[in-house]
């Protein structure tokens, strides 16, 4: 059963506007989400994190928000480049691992 | 600053055949996990290692092994492949919270 889902496998977005990746989990004991960035042939880097003590967490362009009554974040990427072009993966933190959703492909296009 | 160093990069390997991957943290990391990536099902925990102690397993069978040595380098073991193990295999080391991981080992069965 996945805890951590992202429902939309891929998202279409004009160069300049705003992405939003969405993620929603299923354990409330989650406290503490990271967003990683993945393009083909390299591992996943590290975008941003929140812990459940905040709502919203920014670094430069990437902004990411809880909501945890309904247990979901969302990244926000203002404005959108084409190098921002890869998959997105959400991840919750659980003893000694990390739950990752199934990532969300963005393709910002020029 | 030397990042988490994943070998092979590429590997074919035949059905029924054993395979081992390595790792390499970052200096001072004592903590690493590993991941199977496959298309549609995201990152799936496979174990997590601390001072050569396995601290947490995923849901894989039991071909799938590993360990860690005093050095924190770790190797991870899948005997008796099956083709449904060809993947990308991610190596993460960490400190405290959030990973940084390898560029992976892409395993193949034929």
């Amino acid at each position: 059963d996945q805890q951590v889902k992202q429902n939309s496998p891929s998202l279409s977005v004009q160069e300049g506007r705003i992405s939003i990746l969405n993620c929603d989990y299923t354990n409330s004991m989650f406290d503490y989400f990271l967003w990683y960035k993945k393009y083909p042939a390299e591992g996943p880097t590290f975008l941003i994190s929140i812990s459940s003590i905040k709502d919203k967490n920014e670094d430069g362009r990437f902004t990411v928000f809880l909501n945890k009554s309904a247990k979901h974040l969302s990244l926000h990427i203002v404005p959108s480049q084409p190098g921002d072009s890869a998959v997105y993966f959400c991840a919750a933190l659980e003893t000694y691992k990390y739950i990752f959703g199934t990532g969300t492909r963005l393709k910002v296009l020029a | 600053k030397a990042g988490v160093t994943q070998t092979p990069r590429y590997l074919i390997k035949t059905r029924g055949q054993q395979v081992t991957l390595s790792c390499s943290p970052i200096s001072g990391h004592r903590s690493v996990s590993w991941y199977q990536q496959t298309p549609g099902q995201g990152l799936q925990f496979l174990f997590e290692y601390f001072s050569e102690t396995q601290r947490n397993k995923g849901n894989f069978p039991g071909r799938f092994s590993g360990r860690q040595f005093s050095n924190s380098r770790s190797e991870m073991n899948v005997s008796t492949l099956e083709l449904g193990d060809s993947a990308l295999y991610l190596c993460a080391s960490s400190l405290d919270s959030g990973y940084t991981f390898g560029s992976g080992t892409r395993l193949t069965v034929v």
